[in-house]
């Protein structure tokens, strides 16, 4: 089956700082890949998501590329802010619909 | 959003006893899944439904149940083969199979034994 591994499992940086979360997954079959934001207590809601055919995808401060050759896609927020601290998954899906989550990775800002 | 409501948002177990947690969707999604979530790890699959009437075991069935006999509603049944049950449980749903569309989660439901 797929085998999502996440890095790095808790991650500190001063706000305005970049911040950089890495995953890779197993199952070349795997072709949809999102992210999501989980606040304490609250359930986790899409940040941002890439396909299987593209390379790269930005949305304001949160980009998210994709390496199908190496099996690795990385989440990338830049201009941290206080409220960014969460927990962040990564995830990798089937066309079956099936998905396989990371272990989550804890990312504090500090002001 | 209010497309996925789960209840109860707490529940306890006693020892011996099944318990069944619920999950509702009104965004007609056609796909649905239950996941376990413990302290510090990522989320697992228990049971997924790509359609109604049908479902899959996930990576960590055993000591779970659940039906799918209408759309909009998948239950999940805790059983007493389930030895260690505390954890935080979400429900999802997608669009479908095939549409690589993101899952939409409820706010999920804390069981704990008594």
């Amino acid at each position: 089956g797929e085998n999502v591994e996440q890095h790095p499992s808790t991650l500190s940086v001063q706000e305005g700082d970049s911040a950089v979360i890495k995953c890779t997954y197993s199952d070349s079959a795997s072709n949809y890949f999102p992210w999501y934001k989980q606040e304490l207590g609250k359930r986790p809601q899409l940040i941002i998501d890439i396909r299987s055919n593209v390379g790269e995808k930005k949305d304001q401060r949160i980009a998210v590329t994709l390496n199908k050759t190496a099996k690795h896609f990385s989440l990338h927020i830049t201009e941290t802010q206080p409220e960014d601290s969460a927990v962040y998954f990564c995830a990798a899906s089937k066309l079956s619909g099936k998905s396989t989550f990371g272990d989550g990775t804890t990312l504090t800002v500090k002001p | 959003d209010g497309g996925i409501t789960q209840s109860p948002k707490y529940l306890f177990r006693k020892e011996g006893q099944n318990v069944t947690l619920s999950c509702e969707q009104n965004l007609n999604h056609d796909a649905m899944y239950w996941y376990r979530q413990d302290p510090g790890q990522g989320l697992r699959l228990i049971y997924y439904s790509q359609i109604v009437n049908d479902f899959q075991k996930g990576d960590i069935a055993e000591g779970y149940s659940v039906s799918r006999e209408k759309k909009e509603s998948f239950p999940l049944t805790v059983t007493s083969a389930q030895k260690n049950p505390t954890a935080f449980y979400l429900c999802a749903s997608s669009i479908g199979p095939g549409s690589n569309q993101p899952q939409h989660f409820g706010d999920g439901t804390r069981l704990s034994i008594l």
